[in-house]
């Protein structure tokens, strides 16, 4: 069965402290990863997709990874704007889109 | 601009009423999702469709339903068998089912009375 796991389940920083949120999943056979970023009370914002082990990804601080059996959201420098609930989530490859699995998210708090 | 949109931002139900969420969207996406969100849990399906005139039950789809007779809408209806109606509703839409990303709208927050 597809499965994701995301940990820490809360991480709270000082602003300019870089960190990882971890991404452990198990598909058979990925056909993609996705990360989104939740604001509360707001849809997710669609970040990055990861389609094969070595692939890497950047938008301004954050910078995704993936391996055969996790994925990594590193973010450098975090300012508080950056505080928001972080989505992982696959697809297999023998999935259609309606069959991507997310995982319950880390909550990350940046401090000023 | 492109987006998904979805209303209304709040909604509060009586016991044994039935109401309903609106989806549009004018990404000119064939397909559309709709997702439920609670406290400490990963979105789970609740329907989907992959094309106008057609849907499917995802997880979760008992005291729902859908319909979907324009491509740009995908209204869920939350009928009074749905025992727990209390959470967020988030539709999103993509490109076409099999087609990796989905993009999400803003949400309904649903409360029953």
């Amino acid at each position: 069965e597809d499965q994701v796991t995301q940990s820490p389940e809360a991480l709270r920083l000082q602003e300019g402290e870089s960190s990882s949120l971890n991404c452990s999943y198990t598909v058979s056979g990925l056909r993609g990863l996705f990360w989104y970023r939740q604001d509360p009370g707001k849809g997710p914002e669609f970040l990055f997709t990861l389609y094969s082990a070595g692939e890497e990804k950047e938008k301004e601080r954050l910078k995704a990874t993936l391996t055969k059996k996790e994925s990594f959201l590193h973010i450098t420098a975090p300012k508080p704007e950056d505080s928001a609930t972080y989505l992982c989530a696959v697809q297999g490859r023998y999935s259609s889109a309606s069959k991507i699995i997310f995982g319950s998210g880390t909550r990350l708090s940046i401090r000023p | 601009d492109g987006g998904i949109t979805q209303s209304p931002k709040y909604l509060f139900r009586k016991e044994g009423q039935n109401v309903t969420l609106s989806c549009e969207q004018n990404l000119n996406h064939d397909a559309m999702y709709w997702y439920r969100q609670d406290p400490g849990q990963g979105l789970r399906l609740i329907y989907y469709s992959q094309i106008v005139n057609d849907f499917q039950k995802g997880d979760i789809a008992e005291g729902y339903s859908v319909s979907r007779e324009k491509k740009e809408s995908f209204p869920l209806t939350v009928t009074s068998a749905q025992k727990n109606p209390t959470a967020f509703y988030l539709c999103a839409s993509s490109f076409r089912d099999g087609y990796n990303e989905q993009f999400f709208g803003p949400g309904t927050r649903l409360t029953v009375l």
